[in-house]
């Protein structure tokens, strides 16, 4: 079965420093997201892409952060200058949806761990 | 008042029991709604869609009533493997046209042999 791919699965990285997460999604979906989740939180929405742009995002996703669809596979997450808050679980996902409500089931990787000492 | 609202739970049940989960969501322009589960630091996966008309797979049948915006989970015969958080989650168009899924808090069960 296909599946969403994160690499690495834990990141280890001093405040202020860059960190780029990675994400492989399904090959044919043509939506990809990112999500975070502090621990003990909910899984909070970060930013949603589609057709080489940025489709929505929400308050979380400041100018410290940005993603990229750098080649036909891979899918990043970059965080400019971390802070201690920025420690989190961090999912990518992807999802089929073309324009038809219904489609979005969401399929995630498992995840990227991002400890800011 | 929360986008998505859900009782944490804990739910403690024995094997064999029925337990229901609620949600309620506060946009009633939401579009799409689905329950997920979520295993301790795993990451969430995809249990079942929600529609008007119910939906039922194995075990599991979900509802939605959208005059009251709220969702509905049952779980019947519980196997201790449906110890998890389940997750409510509500799709909803974005400012730009997009759509963004929110999700709720989560709702924890244990189920106890």
């Amino acid at each position: 079965e296909p599946e969403v791919t994160q690499t690495p699965s834990h990141q280890v990285t001093q405040m202020g420093q860059e960190v780029i997460l990675r994400c492989v999604p399904i090959s044919n979906h043509l939506y990809f997201y990112w999500y975070r989740q502090i621990l003990g939180q909910k899984v909070e929405f970060l930013v949603s892409f589609y057709n080489n742009e940025i489709s929505e995002k929400s308050e979380i996703f400041d100018d410290q952060f940005s993603v990229e669809r750098p080649d036909g596979s891979n899918f990043t997450l970059k965080i400019r200058s971390t802070k201690l808050e920025d420690s989190a679980m961090y999912f990518c996902a992807s999802s089929e949806r073309v324009r038809a409500v219904g489609n979005e089931k969401l399929f995630f990787g498992s995840g990227t761990q991002l400890s800011v000492l | 008042r929360k986008e998505v609202e859900q009782d944490p739970g804990p739910f403690n049940v024995p094997e064999g029991a029925t337990v229901a989960f609620n949600c309620t969501y506060s946009n009633s322009a939401s579009q799409s709604f689905f329950w997920y589960r979520q295993d301790c630091r795993k990451e969430p996966k995809l249990l079942m869609s929600v529609y008007s008309s119910g939906n039922e797979d194995g075990r599991f049948t979900a509802q939605l009533n959208r005059a009251s915006q709220y969702i509905s989970l049952l779980i019947r015969d519980s196997k201790l493997s449906d110890s998890a958080t389940y997750l409510c989650v509500v799709t909803k168009s974005g400012n730009t046209g997009g759509f963004k899924t929110i999700f709720g808090a989560g709702t924890r069960l244990f189920v106890k042999a």
